[in-house]
């Protein structure tokens, strides 16, 4: 069953915009994860948040976390072309006794040169 | 380089045949997964392995069968009982607790 839900499915901008993508999920959680695929390749991991962070920041990457909404976002910033990709979101259940990912329907970025 | 391969990179299917695909990580993970991916659906799960000699069904697991005798491989096998199998399938492993590190994929197509 699809936990996580991303927002929008897909996204076109401009190379050095901003590119905000959104992710709600249902249930508790113990993390949430964020991961990209290039097409036709497998996924790689981004970031992990837990569910007591509300922020937190890699290089270009600023994720956060509101647990009382059920949602997180990802914010990529002076997008590049290489950017170009599929972004997931995946939610790791709190109390489940043991560790798996649900996976949402992803994000589609386009960053036109 | 410590990392997760997956083999082959694509693979042909007849109807009612059994195939087999690989997968071998050298990162001494505990965890190993299996996602089948359909075009606009994410990825869904097939079967998991927390430790030698267990694994568990996913959401999808009917028509597919693993097994994990070393720790290292986790091979999937996808058998004629699966209806619809043409998918990109992804293997990954992980610590309990943190990222996966995913393979670069089997694209499987029914021929």
């Amino acid at each position: 069953s699809q936990q996580g839900e991303e927002d929008p499915q897909a996204l076109s901008i401009q190379e050095g915009e901003n590119a905000t993508m959104n992710c709600s999920y249902k249930t508790s959680i113990n993390n949430l994860q964020w991961y990209r695929q290039n097409s036709g390749r497998g996924l790689v991991h981004l970031i992990l948040i837990r569910s007591n962070e509300r922020e937190k920041h890699s290089g270009r990457l600023r994720v956060t976390l509101d647990t009382s909404k059920k949602s997180s976002s990802l914010l990529i910033t002076a997008s590049r072309a290489a950017d170009t990709a599929s972004y997931f979101c995946a939610t790791a259940r709190s109390g489940a006794g043991s560790y798996q990912l649900t996976f949402g329907k992803g994000t589609k970025l386009s960053v036109i040169p | 380089d410590g990392g997760i391969t997956q083999s082959p990179k694509y693979l042909f299917r007849k109807e009612g045949q059994n195939v087999t695909l690989s997968c071998e990580q050298n990162l001494n993970h505990d965890a190993m997964y299996w996602y089948r991916q359909d075009p606009g659906q994410g990825l869904r799960l097939i079967y998991y392995s927390q430790i030698v000699n267990d694994f568990q069904k996913g959401d999808i697991a009917e028509g597919y069968s693993v097994s994990r005798e070393k720790k290292e491989s986790f091979p999937l096998t996808v058998t004629s009982a699966q209806k619809n199998p043409t998918a990109f399938y992804l293997c990954a492993s992980s610590q309990q607790d943190g990222g996966y590190t995913f393979g670069s994929g089997t694209r499987l197509t029914v021929v």
